[in-house]
């Protein structure tokens, strides 16, 4: 079964930090795009970031460019995403999805999501 | 504010059909495939078409999906109150190397 779960989301100051993990089983991981996609509460869905099969290449969202990164590592099936200077405005369900043609968005395969507060 | 407008909501009766509109520009939806994603509440976004009216496997064909010119339509027909969703429709903004989704019609099946 193919299964993307998400870890790391949680309660957090205005501009502090937070690192989201999401761990990729039942598919080729090193094989794939991949990407995260979030929700505010009440809001539509926003794309935020999108990384290909080696790293090399990723882009972001301009509202996050400069403050979040995303990475991974294929030998631990693992996509990350660091935030930094975390603001009001990116509370938010985060979700990691294979991006499976590599063009944003094209996610078939999406983990749960994690809750992710900043507020004081 | 999203380049892709969609209306905030419709509703329809059980059985009937319904078509939701994604409407963008030359720049945008004209030159770039257009993907649609039904959010069910509560859950993760479901791909239901990407490459314009490409149907993932176990998506059921009472769902199509089209393109024409700047706009994009999702059709369902035979509404089931199991299709009470959130849709959005999807692009990538190569001007922006970003991907942007529409602002979401929420469907309500009575």
């Amino acid at each position: 079964e193919v299964q993307l779960v998400e870890s790391g989301g949680g309660l957090v100051q205005p501009g502090g930090s937070l690192r989201l993990s999401c761990v990729a089983s039942g598919l080729t991981f090193s094989n794939n795009w991949m990407g995260w996609v979030r929700q505010a509460p009440g809001r539509g869905l926003e794309w935020v970031a999108n990384i290909n099969q080696g790293g090399s290449e990723k882009y972001y969202v301009d509202s996050v460019k400069g403050r979040f990164t995303i990475s991974r590592d294929n030998a631990k099936n693992s996509l990350y995403l660091q935030m930094n200077s975390l603001r009001a405005e990116d509370t938010a369900v985060y979700y990691c999805a294979r991006d499976y043609y590599g063009s944003g968005p094209d996610m078939d395969v999406w983990g749960q999501g994690t809750t992710v507060t900043v507020s004081s | 504010q999203s380049v892709l407008t969609q209306p905030p909501s419709m509703s329809a009766a059980p059985g009937q059909k319904v078509t939701i509109s994604c409407s963008g520009s030359s720049s945008n939806i004209a030159s770039n495939y257009v993907y649609w994603y039904q959010v069910l509440p509560g859950t993760a976004p479901k791909l239901l078409f990407y490459h314009n009216s490409e149907r993932p496997s176990g998506i059921p064909d009472r769902f199509s999906a089209s393109k024409s010119g700047t706009s994009a339509t999702l059709g369902i027909t035979g509404l089931q109150t199991g299709d009470e969703a959130d849709y959005y429709c999807a692009i990538w903004d190569s001007s922006v190397n970003a991907a942007v989704f529409g602002g979401g019609t929420q469907l309500t099946v009575l």
